[in-house]
């Protein structure tokens, strides 16, 4: 079935460090790949999207390019900041009967130190 | 003004109890949907709706109801509440199928003891 890996955490980094959370798919079709933060205690943000193969979805700092070839999605943020620390999920939608349903990666928590 | 609203945001119950989430959206999204989040941060997708109308239902116990009163509102009624049940439950909503992602509620941290 459809699904997402991404790596395992937690990754700790210091400020102004090079990020990269990888992330890969199996999927039939061809999904749309998200990008999810979880700061603490609250609900799952949109990070960033793209919708086919060789987009390159960006936002604060954040890119992910979609590679269909390798099925994957990874995160790459040049230089991480303190607030930057939260949980990253990586995700697929797949279109169900007029809604679609969002398949996650388990998480990745970030934290970035001073 | 909140996009996704659900309350109550903690509710601590015992065994056995029936209790129940509700969801309000003012995006004007056609569909809602209700993901259960664990203590691992796994998230799993439960039930969707979209304009009323039940589209998904993963394999969930059927002691959760989902209610959709209108396409703003989509409501989660738990019976006999078990301690598994102990999770963060996420409400969520989207504009279509396939290319937009979810907004998603801030949750609702259930504990059973």
């Amino acid at each position: 079935g459809d699904s997402v890996t991404q790596m395992e955490g937690p990754v700790t980094l210091s400020e102004e460090a090079f990020l990269t959370i990888n992330c890969t798919y199996t999927a039939t079709g061809y999904p749309s790949l998200f990008w999810y933060v979880q700061y603490p205690g609250e609900g799952l943000q949109l990070l960033l999207k793209a919708t086919k193969a060789d987009d390159k979805g960006s936002n604060k700092g954040f890119e992910a390019t979609y590679r269909k070839e390798t099925t994957s999605f990874h995160l790459e943020k040049g230089s991480v900041q303190v607030s930057d620390s939260a949980v990253y999920f990586c995700a697929l939608s797949i279109p169900q009967g007029g809604s679609e349903k969002l398949v996650f990666g388990k998480g990745t928590k970030l934290t970035v130190n001073p | 003004d909140t996009a996704v609203s659900q309350t109550p945001k903690y509710l601590v119950t015992q065994m056995g109890n029936d209790k129940s989430i509700k969801c309000e959206q003012n995006l004007g999204h056609d569909t809602m949907y209700w993901y259960k989040q664990d203590s691992k941060k796994f998230l799993k997708i439960m039930f969707s709706y979209n304009n009323k109308e039940l589209i998904i239902n993963e394999t969930v116990p059927n002691r959760f109801s989902p209610k959709s009163p209108d396409k703003a509102h989509l409501n989660l009624h738990i019976n006999s509440l078990e301690l598994g049940d102990s999770a963060v439950y996420f409400c969520a909503s989207s504009q279509g199928a396939g290319f937009y992602g979810y907004t998603f509620g801030s949750g609702t941290r259930l504990t059973v003891v």
